[in-house]
């Protein structure tokens, strides 16, 4: 089993509409969570980080559940540009690591 | 401010020739990483620095495979002799401040798109 999973999708949003999707993480020790965009032929990017109450940027939600071992990401009122491609990322303090997951593709189309 | 800044960005060799990957992080950044990513395996850890000492390279794939940082400015990741397999987009990313929980923000590269034949 990967430690970090990820539905490659693609997930085809309607331009406006909400799109979620969700990270499971094996290891129960990981300690922080991110998600990084990465769009098309071009390097991944942070998007924002996860906390345990979960927290908000703009159009942006994510959310941490531990006993369920899994992050989300929620987008309302997609638009064209959110297009990319969306990795989870895993952070354990033991082996100073950040592990990514597959990532999740989303297309919003007009 | 620059970021980081990777070259070649695109590098088609024949197997069995020697690689080269280049990489300068970001001014004041003491952790580097390189990662390679393909569609199969999507992006994974191969090496990382901290003040130029290699912490963890369990995910050198082999003895091919070499990386150095001679100063907090530059780090090279090479491939000698090159296979078909090695064939990747080759990221170099760095890092300076702690996040919460003690993990860290990386900046990314542009990557290199290496091929070989």
């Amino acid at each position: 089993r990967k430690e970090v999973e990820q539905d490659p999708g693609p997930f085809n949003v309607p331009e406006g509409a909400t799109v979620a999707f969700n990270c499971t993480y094996s290891n129960s020790a990981s300690q922080s969570f991110f998600w990084y965009r990465q769009d098309c032929r071009k390097e991944p990017k942070l998007l924002m980080s996860v906390y345990s109450s979960g927290n908000e940027d703009g159009r942006f939600t994510a959310q941490l559940n531990r006993a369920s071992q899994y992050i989300s990401l929620l987008i309302r009122d997609s638009k064209l540009s959110d297009s990319a491609t969306y990795l989870c990322v895993v952070y354990k303090a033991a082996g100073n690591k950040l592990t990514f997951g597959g990532g999740t593709r989303v297309l919003v189309k007009p | 401010d620059a970021g980081v800044i990777q070259s070649p960005r695109h590098e088609v060799t024949e197997m069995g020739q020697e690689v080269t990957l280049r990489c300068k992080p970001i001014s004041g950044h003491d952790y580097l990483f390189w990662y390679r990513q393909t569609m199969m395996r999507g992006l994974e850890l191969l090496i990382y620095f901290n003040n130029n000492v290699p912490i963890d390279d369990s995910g050198m794939p082999e003895d091919r495979f070499s990386a150095k940082m001679p100063n907090a400015s530059f780090s090279t990741l090479k491939i000698q002799p090159s296979e078909p397999r090695d064939s990747a987009v080759y990221f170099c990313a760095s890092s300076r401040s702690r996040l919460a929980g003690g993990a860290y923000e990386q900046y990314f590269g542009p990557g290199t798109r290496l091929t070989v034949t």
